[in-house]
């Protein structure tokens, strides 16, 4: 069965502190690796992640994927009381694509 | 470009009832996920409906029953209401055809308690 585990589990922090976020899996012939924001109800979308050690990147948030090692970390810089939220990391196999498996998520406070 | 919406919001049942929640994907997807999303965990996974067929299934009893529409929309049917089915449902959307499947697109979800 697949599994998603999230470390850690909340994280407060300062506004302008950088943050790394971890997510380490296990999944039957791996696809992709996605990354999503929760804030109060609806996920939202932040990267997808195929092949090892390509970063993607997005303003003040990137990513980086080890398939070698089963992780993925997402970090933020200069962080804003915005970037509060719910991460959510889930994983899809190739037999299954869009049933992704969700970790419980790091819920991140950030503190003006 | 309207997002992916559900309907109801927030809903209330008592125990042994029955269900219905409503989602219309995002314009141009043709695949729809429903998930459940228990107070401090992250969602799982239901079931996904793709051409008005159940593709992909998983861990929840037969309790739990769906149904995709030619315009894609789907709904979401449970029977027999326990309390431990309070949480907040989930629907996302992607766009198989085009071989976008992994990327989903989620509405803000209907809250169901169960009394």
């Amino acid at each position: 069965e697949d599994k998603v585990v999230q470390s850690p589990l909340s994280l407060v922090v300062h506004e302008g502190d950088t943050v790394t976020l971890n997510c380490s899996y296990e999944v039957t012939n791996f696809r992709s690796l996605l990354w999503y924001k929760q804030e109060k109800k609806a996920p939202t979308f932040l990267f997808m992640l195929t092949s090892s050690g390509i970063e993607k990147k997005s303003g003040r948030l990137s990513s980086i994927l080890d398939k070698k090692e089963l992780f993925s970390i997402l970090n933020i810089t200069a962080t804003q009381t915005g970037d509060s939220a719910v991460y959510l990391c889930a994983v899809d196999s190739l037999a299954n694509a869009g049933k992704s498996t969700f970790g419980d998520g790091t819920t991140l406070t950030v503190k003006p | 470009d309207a997002g992916v919406t559900q309907s109801p919001t927030h809903l209330i049942k008592t125990r042994g009832q029955q269900v219905t929640l409503r989602c219309s994907p995002k314009s141009g997807h043709d695949t729809v996920s429903w998930y459940q999303q228990a107070l401090g965990q992250g969602p799982q996974f239901i079931f996904q409906y793709y051409e008005e067929e159940e593709r992909q299934r998983g861990n929840f009893p037969d309790r739990f029953s769906g149904h995709q529409f030619p315009n894609y929309s789907s709904e979401l049917n449970v029977n027999a209401l326990l309390l431990g089915d309070s949480a907040l449902y989930l629907c996302a959307s992607s766009d198989w055809t085009s071989g976008g499947a992994d990327i989903q697109y989620f509405g803000a979800g209907t809250r169901l308690s169960v009394l």
